[in-house]
């Protein structure tokens, strides 16, 4: 069972559309991440948040933590052909840094 | 400007035989760790390191060996490859191994074992 479940899995798109991707769990994080990861790539961080209820944006991408700090979303606005990859959310629990199995996003011209 | 650098890229190997790969980080961060990538069940932290000469397990430790002797390199020796241990590894460092503090990742070595 993941500490963090993030959904969809997989999401296919065509250029232009938005979309939301999630990441949720039972337990409270002190802080949550996104990477990005792209094919033969390790991931990259995208953003940090740690305060609940906390929005962050990055360009087209607008990030939120919940409220009581066990969930997360990642929102794109008219998504691009180079928006296509593998995202992670990664939350400190404890003293662990725990990674979901991460949403793949396929966005096609 | 080179960050985390990993070798192989890509590796195959008979059950049984053994292996290194190499991490190898420029950035004189303090905390190195190995991670594996499998379908479905997001980054496992294997062993990591809070330093030169200082090792730590983690979460799907058994397998793997790491040492620590500089601060640049944390290479991850698998002692008898099993094809459980077919996936792909990364090497991520930070600059002070502080949980939540920004992970830099190498581009990952694709192993399998046959």
């Amino acid at each position: 069972t993941q500490l963090l479940e993030q959904s969809p899995q997989f999401l296919s798109i065509q250029e232009g559309e938005n979309l939301t991707v999630y990441c949720n769990s039972s337990s409270v994080f002190s802080s949550l991440q996104w990477y990005r990861q792209e094919p033969g790539e390790g991931p990259v961080l995208l953003v940090t948040v740690v305060t609940g209820g906390e929005v962050k944006k990055l360009k087209r991408l607008t990030f939120q933590f919940g409220d009581a700090r066990k969930d997360s979303s990642l929102h794109i606005t008219a998504a691009q052909p180079g928006d296509t990859g593998l995202y992670l959310c990664a939350g400190v629990y404890g003293n662990k840094l725990v990674f979901g199995a991460g949403t793949i996003l396929r966005v096609k011209s | 400007n080179a960050g985390v650098t990993q070798t192989p890229k890509f590796q195959v190997l008979k059950t049984g035989q053994s292996m290194t790969l190499q991490c190898a980080q420029d950035m004189n961060h303090e905390y190195m760790s190995w991670y594996r990538q499998d379908p479905g069940m997001g980054l496992r932290l294997i062993h990591y390191s809070v330093g030169a000469g200082i090792t730590d397990q983690g979460e799907v430790p058994n397998g793997y060996n790491v040492s620590r002797s500089t601060t640049e390199d944390f290479p991850l020796r698998l002692l008898s490859a099993a094809p459980s241990q077919t996936s792909v590894y990364f090497c991520a460092s930070s600059y002070a191994g502080t949980p939540g503090e920004k992970l830099f990742f190498g581009s990952g070595t694709q192993l399998s074992v046959l």
